[in-house]
């Protein structure tokens, strides 16, 4: 699975957007890139996933860029609730041997009021 | 639906002890894994199963069982606990044929002394 490179830490203002950056520079044709996030103490969430178009669902956007290298997910008006720590994933998506997630350290999202 | 329960909360074992770390999910999910979560770290695979009958290893089985029987079930046997198995588990399960979205269970907090 290719590697990825977040940063450690952001901060959001209560109702603004935030928007978390993902590098996946070595990034396969065939693997998707996935966003899962973990609230304190709690099992991880999925959130969205992508090949290479952008993607949008009830929770968040997935922007990702022409050479797919790079990704952002988009929590449009963010609340206290989505302070979390927030995985960005790139795997083959499917079964066959490709199962596993691999999570880094993920970027903590801090939504301050 | 209940979605993915695990059991115990919390646990604290001796060295040397033995336990069994459960998982259920109710959404009649094929793939089901364990995960491990230390401080600082992202999760790591244990064990997985393709289905009932069928169990793999994952980046860390040592020192840890699986067995499949049923497809609603997968526990975890610690056989002889060691306190370099102090962690968080997380148990996951996802479904044929993207297994896409991986839902995971609340977590069980394991210390060994």
């Amino acid at each position: 699975d290719a590697k990825t490179t977040q940063p450690p830490s952001m901060d959001c203002a209560e109702g603004r957007a935030a928007n978390l950056p993902c590098n996946h520079s070595t990034i396969s044709g065939n693997e998707y890139v996935y966003w899962y996030r973990q609230i304190h103490s709690q099992g991880p969430q999925y959130i969205i996933h992508g090949l290479k178009n952008n993607e949008t669902n009830e929770m968040a956007s997935l922007i990702i860029t022409e050479d797919r290298k790079s990704s952002t997910l988009i929590l449009p008006h963010a609340t206290l609730r989505d302070t979390a720590v927030y995985y960005c994933i790139v795997r083959v998506a499917g079964g066959g041997s490709n199962y596993k997630l691999t999570f880094g350290k993920g970027t903590l999202l801090t939504v301050n009021p | 639906n209940a979605g993915v329960t695990q059991t115990p909360k919390f646990q604290v074992l001796k060295t040397g002890q033995s336990m069994t770390l459960q998982c259920a999910q109710d959404m009649n999910h094929e793939y089901m894994s364990w995960y491990r979560q230390d401080p600082g770290m992202g999760l790591r695979l244990i064990h997985y199963s393709v289905g009932a009958g069928i169990t793999d290893q994952g980046e860390v089985p040592n020192g840890y069982n699986v067995s499949r029987s049923t497809t609603e079930d997968f526990p975890l046997r610690l056989l002889s606990a060691a306190p370099s198995q102090t962690s968080v588990y997380f148990c996951a399960s996802s479904s044929f044929p993207s297994y896409n979205e991986q839902f995971f269970g609340p977590g069980t907090r394991l210390t060994v002394l």
